[in-house]
């Protein structure tokens, strides 16, 4: 099946910096998910993306799906950006979505 | 608002006594899954229910279950919880269809096994 791996695995920043996490699939993809996880377990879908480019106010994402990777640029961050961030592939085979191992980032104010 | 709703938040079960989580949502999505996760771990897809038809990972021990009565519902049974199955337990539901689009978590059931 796909494999999801993602870099960096943690990250520490100053409030207002910016960042690039990076997630690679082995794998042609038809779904490309982008999720926050807060300090309180919750899940949160931030960008459906199985390829181009969308952008929601200080985070936007791209994908290459030729290339497989994806990316997602979190600008002028805050400490409310606090928690792991995953994401999650579906191959054009599988059933399943195969989530990567996370970046943790920590928001320093 | 429509969405997917976890209860309870917390469940405290004893060492092999059965439990039950449930799961509903307000999507009419036709794809519930249910996902263990595990400290500082990613979420690991247990089995998902694709409209009435049930779908189980090959390593989801026999020990969990689960159930879907209707679009809304979703249960997972855990029938002899042992101190290894003390996790976060995710609920999530998607819409059909050949890319499935975009997945939606409830705020999950943390379980202990006491």
């Amino acid at each position: 099946g796909i494999q999801v791996e993602q870099s960096p695995p943690d990250l520490i920043l100053q409030e207002g910096a910016n960042s690039t996490l990076r997630c690679n699939f082995s794998d042609s993809v038809n779904n490309l998910q982008w999720f926050h996880q807060n300090p309180w377990g919750q899940l949160i879908n931030l960008f459906y993306i199985p390829s181009g480019t969308k952008q929601n106010g200080r985070l936007s994402a791209t994908t290459v799906a030729t290339e497989r990777y994806s990316l997602l640029y979190i600008s002028s961050s805050q400490t409310t950006d606090s928690g792991v961030y995953f994401c999650a592939a579906r191959d054009n085979y599988g059933q399943n979505f195969v989530f990567g191992p996370g970046t943790r980032l920590s928001v320093l104010p | 608002d429509a969405m997917v709703i976890q209860n309870p938040r917390y469940q405290v079960t004893q060492f092999g006594k059965p439990v039950t989580l449930s799961c509903s949502q307000t999507l009419n999505h036709n794809v519930m899954y249910w996902y263990q996760q595990k400290s500082s771990q990613a979420p690991k897809l247990l089995f998902h229910y694709y409209d009435k038809d049930f779908n189980n990972e090959a390593d989801t021990p026999d020990n969990f279950q689960s159930r879907r009565p209707n679009t809304s519902f979703c249960f997972l049974d855990i029938r002899s919880p042992g101190l290894g199955d003390a996790a976060m337990y995710l609920c999530a539901t998607s819409r059909g269809g050949a890319t499935l689009e975009k997945l939606f978590f409830g705020s999950g059931t943390q379980l202990s096994v006491l």
